[in-house]
């Protein structure tokens, strides 16, 4: 298995949901990402596990909540957003954090509206 | 913070065309990636670079990596339709917690 699985494919929610993206590898990966990438622009880091923990969080407001309940999975938990969070999240994986020689693997994405 | 400037930001070409991408910075990089994305997917890795001067071939898409390890080119030769995509390279430093990502290249091949 060499595919990082991203749920929902499609998400639309009002702005006082509450709803989570979700993330799944089987690669054996140790690293785990969350990006967001708005239209035309290249994918922006939010959050990095490593080891199940969290060791990146680039200074994302409190309504993206990320959770890694095991190696596997990975969660992004959304609540009262606005709608200048819509975007393309993108979830990816890597052997270990910092092995740069690796690669990323990325998910096809959640195509996010919020409303 | 660490900068990656890709040029050109777009390039509309005709089937059968060659082409060049470039990805430049004042940093040293431990490894540069160029990654393909197609609308609505995810980008999707081509290639790894880690050695100055390095070149990897990857059927008709030609990468190399300079020899300071701060900028990095795609060659891509009799361009075909499918080729079509934005593509995307990304630097890391070893031992940096962070990947930094160019702004892209937005690649259109007519058939």
């Amino acid at each position: 298995d060499t595919e990082v699985t991203q749920t929902p494919k499609h998400l639309v929610m009002g702005m006082t949901n509450k709803k989570s993206l979700k993330c799944e590898q089987h690669m054996g990966h140790r690293a785990m990402y969350w990006y967001k990438q708005k239209a035309k622009k290249p994918p922006e880091l939010m959050f990095v596990y490593s080891y199940e923990k969290l060791s990146i969080n680039e200074s994302v407001p409190s309504r993206f909540s990320p959770e890694c309940p095991n190696s596997s999975l990975l969660n992004l938990h959304l609540h009262a957003l606005q709608p200048e969070d819509s975007a393309l999240y993108l979830c990816a994986s890597s052997l270990l954090q910092g092995a740069m020689g690796y690669g990323y693997t990325f998910g096809s994405g959640t195509r996010l509206t919020v409303v | 913070t660490q900068l990656l400037e890709q040029s050109p930001q777009f390039l509309s070409i005709q089937e059968g065309e060659n082409l060049t991408v470039y990805c430049n910075s004042s940093s040293v990089f431990s490894s540069l990636q160029w990654y393909r994305q197609e609308p609505g997917e995810g980008p999707v890795l081509l290639v790894t670079v880690v050695t100055g001067g390095e070149v990897k071939k990857l059927k008709r898409l030609t990468f190399q990596f300079g020899d300071a390890r701060k900028d990095s080119s795609l060659h891509i030769t009799a361009a075909q339709p499918g080729d079509t995509g934005l593509y995307l390279c990304a630097g890391g430093q070893g031992g940096s917690e962070k990947l930094v990502f160019g702004k892209g290249t937005k690649l259109t091949v007519n058939p």
